[in-house]
């Protein structure tokens, strides 16, 4: 099983709607999430961070954790084009010292 | 402005020839990491440090070498390149390990 895992995609949503993106990860020890959106040939740029004791909201953008089913998403409320990027999910690993990567969602929000 | 600067930007070389990709940052972070991002394989981890003086290798560090005698700087070498390392390169810092990471803009490294 890989350490941080999400759907590749492409996931295509409507302008306006609600993009939700998922990640689930197998180390149920993990404190931390990170979020990072990484547009076309640039680097990645953290967008939300969460801990273990609970969800976050932040503009647009909300993180939820399921601890007992081990998975982590990411939801945009009233998707915009410019939110088309494949989305990262970023999970420490403890006793590894390393920050492990999910393959990345890559999504479009359509006009 | 806080920033992790790599350099250089582009840099097409071939076979066999030392090259050296430079990484600073001024945000004063303790953890420093190096990242390649290839189509399909994600990023993958090629070597990190937790401080001064203090390197481990991550999940693909064959073919390269890194060295931290400042705090600021984590350059990585290619000491012999091949084509099986062109890849898009990130290095990345932290507060610490478990930290949100910064990355710098990114090193698009081509070896014919």
């Amino acid at each position: 099983q890989k350490e941080v895992e999400q759907n590749s995609g492409p996931l295509s949503v409507p302008e306006g709607a609600i993009a939700s993106l998922n990640c689930t990860y197998s180390d149920r020890g993990s404190q931390s999430f990170f979020w990072y959106r990484q547009y076309s040939g640039k680097s990645p740029e953290l967008i939300m961070f969460i801990y273990s004791n609970g969800d976050k909201e932040d503009g647009r953008f909300t993180a939820q954790l399921n601890k007992a089913s081990q998975y982590v998403s990411l939801l945009i409320r009233d998707s915009q084009p410019s939110d088309s990027a494949t989305y990262l999910c970023a999970v420490p690993i403890q006793g590894a010292q390393k920050l492990v990567f999910g393959q990345g969602t890559r999504l479009t929000i359509n006009p | 402005e806080a920033q992790v600067t790599q350099n250089p930007r582009y840099l097409i070389t071939v076979t066999g020839k030392k090259l050296t990709v430079t990484c600073s940052q001024n945000m004063n972070h303790e953890y420093m990491s190096w990242y390649r991002q290839d189509p399909g394989l994600g990023l993958r981890q090629i070597y990190y440090s937790m401080n001064v003086e203090v390197t481990d290798k991550g999940d693909v560090p064959e073919g390269y070498k890194v060295s931290r005698k400042e705090k600021r700087n984590f350059p990585l070498i290619l000491e012999s390149p091949s084509p099986n390392q062109t890849s898009l390169y990130f290095c990345a810092s932290s507060l610490g390990w478990g930290s949100p990471l910064h990355f710098g803009n990114g090193t698009r490294l081509t070896v014919t």
